[in-house]
């Protein structure tokens, strides 16, 4: 089983749409989670951390939940400049398959 | 401010040959790492480590060793390249205010024919 997985998508949404992002993970003793932006064959660039009390960065919130082993992501009012592809990570070691979104004009 | 330097950025192998992909980063950071990402996955830690003259492997190290005699320096051998090494592959670093930030270099693609 995999460390880390996601939903690879691809999600198309129209511009000013919300779109959510999910991922779970198998180790319970993980300890730190965050969300990488990358564009195409380029490198991953942090988005966000994620914490468990959940944690805001402008349009974007992030979530963790423990208990069910997932981390989140959502998206508020949608640009076209967020069409990249969106991986989880877990302990800077394991790296969701990465989920796929295109914002449609 | 040049961060993590990889080179080179391509490079085609024929089965069988070896050659060492080089990183190096400027910020005097501890932790480095290798990852290779296969075409429409994720990234897939080859080798790390956590300072000077200290690595460990990580999920997929078969087919390559990793030296670290400095703090900046971390390149990673390839000795025997077969097909399956074709890749995408990155070194980062690990730095930030909270130190759990990676910075990657700008990727070596490699293909071995």
């Amino acid at each position: 089983r995999k460390e880390v997985e996601q939903d690879p998508g691809p999600f198309n949404v129209p511009e000013g749409a919300t779109v959510a992002f999910n991922c779970t993970y198998s180790n319970s003793a993980s300890q730190s989670f965050f969300w990488y932006r990358q564009d195409c064959r380029k490198e991953p660039k942090l988005l966000m951390s994620v914490y468990s009390s959940g944690n805001e960065d402008g349009r974007f919130t992030a979530q963790l939940n423990r208990a069910s082993q997932y981390i989140s992501l959502l998206i508020r009012d949608s640009k076209l400049s967020d069409s990249a592809t969106y991986l989880c990570v877990g302990d800077q070691f394991y790296f969701g398959t990465g989920t796929s979104l295109t914002v449609i004009p | 401010n040049a961060g993590v330097t990889q080179t080179p950025k391509f490079r085609i192998l024929k089965i069988g040959q070896s050659m060492t992909l080089q990183c190096a980063q400027d910020m005097n950071h501890n932790y480095m790492y290798w990852y290779r990402q296969d075409p429409g996955m994720g990234l897939k830690l080859i080798y790390y480590s956590v300072g000077a003259g200290i690595t460990d492997k990580g999920e997929v190290p078969n087919g390559y060793n990793v030296s670290r005699s400095t703090t900046e320096d971390f390149p990673l051998r390839l000795e025997l390249a077969a097909p399956s090494q074709t890749s995408v592959y990155f070194c980062a670093s690990v730095g930030g205010a909270t130190n759990e930030k990676l910075f990657f270099g700008s990727g070596t693609q490699l293909s071995v024919l």
